[in-house]
């Protein structure tokens, strides 16, 4: 089946300091991938819809000069937090879509959980 | 804009014991509706979807939800549940059919199985 993994799993950086994050489908090739933020105790938040060859897609209230979502390949998607404050602490999870699967189709990362300090 | 809900933050039910988690939607158009399951180490799991046809939608590991447009509501149920069961579940709802779009999240239920 289509899998999505995440790296690094945990990072603890330094306020002020930039993370990036690496979201890779493994067996096949995502057009498509998007950045879900989610809390403690929380639901996922979609961030930005990324596109292979063009510039993400940000939702209303993300910053996009914060976060920043390269999408170079098609099987790598990153995620940059640029200068990190505790604030930004948070779990991140990817997904990407399948070409051509069944009608809304996304696979998961096991997520990437950021503490900032 | 769309939105999910999910009244119950936590379930408890007792192992062998039915289980319905409940989910109500708030959408303009025709809703795809999905049920994840999200373990602690492992992404989320698609556990089923509903995009049209039969109401009755059947997933994997037993689970199967219902789609009820007067009601807004796609519900989960299984009848048995077993302590591999317990974990975070979300119900979201896509704004197409084609995944184009990032999926709308509720806040999830925490299912606890008791032995």
């Amino acid at each position: 089946g289509a899998v999505v993994s995440q790296h690094p799993s945990w990072v603890i950086c330094k306020s002020g300091t930039s993370v990036k994050i690496e979201c890779r489908s493994l067996d096949f090739q995502a057009t498509t991938m998007f950045w879900y933020r989610q809390f403690p105790k929380q639901s996922l938040m979609l961030m930005a819809t990324s596109n292979e060859g063009s510039k993400a897609t940000y939702e209303q209230g993300v910053e996009k000069d914060k976060f920043l979502i390269n999408h170079a390949s098609l099987t790598l998607s990153t995620l940059t937090v640029t200068s990190a404050h505790p604030e930004d602490s948070s779990f991140y999870i990817c997904s990407a879509r399948v070409p051509l699967a069944g009608v809304g189709e996304q696979y998961f990362g096991p997520g990437t959980r950021l503490t900032v300090t | 804009a769309q939105s999910v809900t999910q009244p119950d933050i936590h379930i408890t039910v007792s192992e062998g014991a039915s289980l319905e988690l409940r989910c109500n939607y708030s959408y303009g158009a025709t809703p795809y509706l999905f049920w994840y399951v999200q373990s602690p180490g492992q992404g989320l799991q698609l556990l089923l979807k509903y995009f049209s046809g039969d109401t009755l939608v059947q997933g994997i590991k037993g689970f199967e939800a219902e789609f009820k447009r007067s009601q807004s509501s796609f519900n989960l149920r299984k009848p048995s549940v077993h302590w591999s069961d317990a974990a975070e579940y979300f119900c979201a709802v896509g704004a197409s059919g084609g995944g184009a779009d990032g999926l709308t999240f509720g806040k999830g239920t925490h299912l606890i199985i008791q032995p």
